[in-house]
């Protein structure tokens, strides 16, 4: 049984540069999330997905960000021109869209912009 | 709007003693769910139990127990005879029901937990 994937695990990155991430969740799950978590704090939601169709976009989301899970399988998480800010380690989550059913998160992927 | 509060930053016990980590959450809805997830020092979330609002039992699952009580808006997590193992950082979460599916999870800040040997 494959549990939720993420690559890469880490990234190191100039100000400024563009980074993307991968996230596979559990093959039968419908439902993808994307959260950021910072040093101390816990997860904090950023957008999620049913299938392809992305449902919900936090606050956290600047323009600068951008998600994607086009054939309602894989997602990616871009950040363009990163800032030091974006430091964090991203989350992704899958589940299935019934109600009550819990999200398995993946091992996340620690981004350090320098 | 949705909230939720661990009040416990960061909690220190002997192996062996038994721990009870608190939360407690703030919503409007009348139908949600509770989680709680451990973050070993891997740091990669496992979840552990999630939990109705319209199921007020107390859970127990081998050292781990959960009580939950509407009337205070608390679901505390109880580790008894705690292990070495059982270090890591422990969050708290809600989700409100919606036609549509849950609303993503909104977490506590956490609470570290050492346990040494």
């Amino acid at each position: 049984d494959t549990g939720v994937s993420q690559n890469p695990r880490h990234k190191i990155t100039k100000r400024g540069q563009n980074v993307t991430f991968r996230c596979d969740p559990i093959s039968e799950h419908n439902r993808l999330y994307w959260y950021r978590q910072t040093l101390g704090q816990g997860p904090e939601f950023l957008t999620y997905f049913q299938n392809e169709a992305q449902l919900e976009k936090s606050r956290l989301l600047s323009d600068r960000f951008s998600a994607e899970r086009p054939k309602g399988s894989f997602s990616t998480l871009e950040i363009q021109r990163t800032e030091q800010g974006d430091s964090a380690m991203y989350l992704c989550a899958s589940s299935l869209s019934v109600e009550s059913y819990e999200q398995y998160f993946g091992p996340g992927t620690r981004l350090t912009v320098t | 709007a949705q909230k939720v509060t661990q009040a416990q930053t960061e909690i220190s016990v002997v192996e062996k003693e038994d721990v009870t980590l608190d939360c407690v959450y703030e919503t409007r809805d009348t139908t949600y769910y509770l989680f709680w997830y451990k973050q070993p020092p891997s740091g990669e979330l496992v979840f552990l139990i999630r939990r109705n609002s319209f199921d007020e039992q107390n859970e127990i699952s081998g050292r781990y127990s959960w009580n939950f009580q509407k009337s205070t808006s608390s679901f505390n997590f109880t580790i008894t005879a705690s292990q070495v193992v059982d270090s890591a950082v422990y969050f708290c979460a809600l989700s409100e029901a919606r036609n549509s599916g849950n609303t993503p999870l909104v977490f506590g800040k956490g609470t570290r937990l050492s346990v040494i040997a």
